[in-house]
């Protein structure tokens, strides 16, 4: 059974960066595509982007100005750094696994518990 | 982007009846070289990450109970709880996975009546 591991502050200060890891248990981390996902609260899910083991990455066009994902392979692990942060980044945000066939990512089947952060001064 | 819209935004279902949610998307999701429409469908209740229910519109994932069922095809979409039991009340997402960015519908949340 696959497993992912959110880390990182739960509180970051505005205008900062927030910088989150997860983790990823069972299994390598290469073959699928590799995603971060956030929800505010009493809000719906927004998709920020996704990497490949091979660093290929895709961004949402809402956040690309502001988020780089990076994966670690040999630690299993991959990066979200989301900079210039504001309130408006307050979030439980998500890793998520994206099913794979033939090469191709399709839905999210894994995710991880989800990390609230918050920003504040 | 996909925008998808799901309806109604909340529902209360009495125990042991059906429930209905339905969502649309902005185009269709159905590719049409190996004809799937590329939807899923989550759950998500209170302290846990979604849990994918229904892929392909309409294929039941590992373990969910058949209660739960998944139809439609190109923009039109729904799923069908048929015996509402106590531990479904959650909040319901559709999601598109036909192109990035990969969006979501709003949730439609599912209590008992």
């Amino acid at each position: 059974q696959v497993q992912l591991q959110e880390s990182g502050p739960g509180l970051v200060k505005p205008s900062e960066t927030l910088s989150l890891t997860c983790t990823v248990s069972v299994g390598s981390i290469s073959t699928y595509y590799w995603n971060w996902i956030r929800q505010p609260a009493g809000k719906g899910l927004e998709w920020i982007g996704r990497i490949y083991h091979t660093g290929d990455t895709n961004y949402n066009p809402s956040l690309k100005s502001r988020v780089t994902l990076s994966v670690d392979t040999s630690n299993n692990q991959f990066s979200l750094n989301l900079k210039s942060v504001t309130a408006a980044d307050t979030a439980v945000y998500f890793c998520a696994r994206e099913s794979t066939s033939n090469g191709y990512p399709y839905y999210f089947d894994y995710w991880g518990q989800g990390i609230l952060v918050t920003i504040s001064s | 982007d996909i925008v998808m819209t799901q309806s109604p935004d909340s529902l209360a279902v009495s125990l042991g009846e059906r429930a209905t949610i339905n969502c649309k998307s902005s185009q269709s999701v159905l590719y049409s070289s190996n004809n799937k429409n590329y939807l899923a469908w989550y759950q998500r209740k209170p302290g846990q990450p979604p849990k994918v229910l229904i892929s392909w519109a309409s294929s039941r994932e590992s373990g969910v109970p058949d209660r739960f069922s998944g139809s439609g095809s190109g923009t039109d979409f729904t799923l069908t709880i048929s015996s509402l039991q106590a531990e479904d009340v959650a909040v319901y997402y559709c999601l598109q996975y036909y192109s990035t960015p990969r969006t979501f519908g709003q949730g439609t949340r599912v209590e008992i009546k």
